[in-house]
């Protein structure tokens, strides 16, 4: 149990359907991430909060839509998706942003088990 | 440009079988090298960081080591419970992202 947990886990969509990912941390982290998993395909950094403020934004298309409340909540709203879109989504918390200064062990990204997304 | 590329893309092993896997980088700057574990229909499992060369990890049957330009997993006595797909991913540069690689997928046969 890593302490990172997603819902739904898995999600059928159309195109033209509205949904959003939902991810949640029980670690006390102050940094976190949207990754997209693509078959054959390393881990694809989308977006990076630190202390519920966006610092990265990977050049994601716009039907991609992040939303942090809070230190503990993530969200990924998905809108007029693509076919190509389908794949695992993976959340991840770490105690620091990396772009941060501090001890060693505190920038480690812990993963939730992933949303599978499949696209029609 | 960072990069990394683990080798080989996928092992297979006779249970007892002792090998090693290899994550090969390229960075400006390391800040760290990682290896997760995942297994299928799951998200990956922190099991080591390393920070710099020399430096050497140990977890039950895996042992993780780095060079200047690579890192291994050593996988002693591999047991059926290993099979997953290895990633290997590093950090560097003024944001410290992520970089990873595409992961070998081990198998173990009993």
């Amino acid at each position: 149990e890593t302490g990172v947990t997603q819902t739904p886990r898995h999600l059928v969509m159309g195109m033209t359907n509205k949904k959003s990912l939902k991810c949640e941390q029980h670690l006390g982290h102050n940094a976190m991430y949207w990754y997209k998993q693509s078959a054959k395909k390393p881990l694809e950094l989308m977006f990076v909060y630190s202390l519920e403020e966006r610092v990265e934004n990977n050049s994601v298309p716009s039907r991609f839509s992040p939303e942090c409340p809070n230190s503990s909540h993530l969200f990924l709203h998905l809108h007029t998706l693509q076919p190509e879109d389908s794949a695992l989504y993976l959340c991840a918390s770490s105690q620091i942003y990396p772009g941060l200064a501090g001890p060693a062990g505190q920038e480690t990204q812990y993963f939730g088990p992933g949303t599978r997304l499949l696209v029609l | 440009e960072d990069q990394v590329t683990q080798s080989p893309e996928a092992l297979r092993l006779q249970e007892g079988e002792s090998s090693s896997l290899n994550c090969s980088y390229t960075v400006s700057g390391l800040r760290g090298l990682f290896w997760y574990r995942q297994d299928p229909g799951k998200g990956p499992e922190f099991l080591f960081t390393l920070y710099s060369a020399g430096e050497e990890k140990e977890k039950e049957r895996l042992k993780a080591t780095l060079t200047k330009k690579e890192s291994f997993l050593h996988i002693t006595a591999p047991k059926p419970e290993d099979s997953a797909t290895y990633l290997c991913a590093v950090q560097g540069g003024s944001q410290g992202n992520l970089i990873f690689g595409k992961g070998t997928k081990l198998s173990v046969k009993p």
